[in-house]
């Protein structure tokens, strides 16, 4: 079984600065990572994955996670947020022996203020 | 190409009541997947259909969930009775047989009152 924890419910911060969004897993397989998000009425879109390969991955709008086997984590980055960046943010692990099966954390709320 | 469609969007219900659910996968996606997203919560998986089989039903709480996907396009899921414990966005996604994306439709808020 797999699980996800995300610490941080909602990350306040202000425009332009960095944020770290973090994500912890447990997994007694091997898995791919994900980082969703959910803007305000709207479905889940995928905004990064790693499968395999390099372990930094980044996303078409600034954001970057790295896959920290060692450490269990997947933390999401981005050195300068915009407004538009304000929605909820949801890491997820697939095992890669197939199923295709997603086990998602709870979510991390970030609020980029002006 | 067009996204994954749910309806309806809102759905306000007494408990006890019946309610279904109707989800339009991307087309040619093999795989659909129904969510149930408690608030404060992460999505939670309850069912997986393969083409028209089920590959993953065992988070459905079979007593009072249906899901079916009949001809392997559409799905229906139905929750008789509804309790207060239901209240969720039910989410639909749908994936490639090969593919490990998910695309998600914008989900249907159901309240049991």
């Amino acid at each position: 079984a797999q699980s996800v924890t995300q610490l941080d419910s909602q990350v306040p911060v202000f425009e332009e600065a960095p944020v770290e969004l973090r994500c912890n897993y447990s997994s007694s397989v091997s898995v791919y990572l994900f980082w969703y998000v959910q803007y305000p009425n709207q479905g889940l879109q995928l905004l990064l994955k790693y499968l395999s390969g390099s372990t930094l991955v980044e996303s078409i709008n600034g954001f970057e996670a790295e896959f920290n086997k060692s450490q269990t984590s997947f933390h999401l980055r981005k050195p300068s947020v915009h407004i538009s960046d304000t929605a909820e943010y949801f890491c997820a692990v697939m095992p890669t022996g197939g199923g295709n099966k997603l086990t998602f954390g709870t979510g991390t709320q970030l609020k980029v203020e002006l | 190409e067009a996204g994954v469609a749910q309806s309806p969007r809102y759905k306000i219900i007494e408990k006890r009541q019946s309610v279904a659910f109707w989800c339009n996968p991307i087309s040619g996606h093999a795989t659909l997947y129904w969510y149930q997203q408690i608030l404060g919560q992460g999505p939670k998986l309850l069912i997986q259909f393969q083409n028209n089989g089920v590959v993953d039903d065992s988070q459905l709480p079979k007593d009072r969930f249906s899901a079916e996907r009949l001809k392997g396009v559409d799905s229906t899921l139905k929750i008789q009775p509804a309790k207060l414990e239901d209240s969720a966005v039910y989410l639909c996604a749908s994936s490639p047989q090969w593919g490990y994306e998910q695309y998600f439709g914008p989900g249907t808020r159901l309240t049991v009152t």
